[in-house]
């Protein structure tokens, strides 16, 4: 079975810094699409970024970017010039080619002014 | 991008009684969906596959008689908590997926239902 690992319950930024949040799985295929989705108070999903196994390059969305390491399995997001509307939790999630979605424990960001 | 609707957002209901919870694809057809339960500051639990037409599949320790779900047209599936006690309180999120599997298709988010149990 898949497992997704988020090893940070809580990080903080201050405004209009960088910061990385991490993310690691583990599976057996080679062929799967890796997620980051934000989860405001309103508690609706958002999708933040997206990375599909077999591409090399690292997924970019503006201020988003991700460091895929397809043999260490880790998904790190990276989100610059951080935003008080960043401030959510993050959770990333994992995606066989035909299969359903699972998610690690999440990431509680908090951005400081 | 596309819409996934739930109603109702939030029910309370009284401990014995079933509840239904509606997840609506607005804008395309879903030929998959999913509901996922989040309890308080955690993450979001797959608790079940549902293709148009066909059974749903649970997840391991997702009891499918409590949690019934059908998925009886492209567009509608339907999460009944039957004999619902305290403990079912949580938060459900429903997902709606189109097309096949052989190609990538995007998974929507409904907004979620906050479920209490007295």
């Amino acid at each position: 079975a898949q497992t997704v690992t988020q090893s940070q319950p809580e990080m903080s930024v201050q405004e209009a810094e960088t910061v990385t949040l991490s993310c690691t799985y583990d599976t057996s295929e080679s062929d799967y699409y890796l997620f980051w989705y934000k989860q405001p108070p309103s508690r609706q999903m958002i999708l933040v970024i997206r990375q599909e196994a077999y591409k090399q390059q690292n997924a970019t969305e503006n201020r988003f970017s991700v460091n895929f390491q397809k043999a260490a399995k880790s998904f790190s997001l990276k989100i610059s010039d951080s935003q008080l509307g960043d401030a959510a939790m993050y959770f990333c999630a994992y995606r066989s080619r035909p299969g359903d979605m699972r998610f690690g424990a999440g990431t509680r960001l908090t951005v400081k002014p | 991008g596309a819409v996934v609707s739930q109603h109702p957002s939030w029910v309370i209901c009284k401990s014995g009684t079933s509840v239904k919870i509606e997840c609506r694809s607005l804008d395309f057809q879903a030929t998959t969906m999913f509901w996922y339960r989040q309890f308080p500051k955690q993450s979001l639990m797959l608790m079940a596959t549902s293709n148009e037409g066909s059974k749903a599949t649970y997840e391991q320790g997702v009891e499918k008689d409590k949690f019934l779900i059908n998925h009886a047209s492209l567009t509608l599936s339907t999460l009944t908590v039957t004999s619902a006690h305290p403990e079912d309180s949580s938060f459900y999120i429903c997902s709606a997926r189109a097309g096949g599997a052989r190609s990538y298709n995007e998974q929507f988010f409904g907004p979620g239902t906050r479920l209490t149990v007295l």
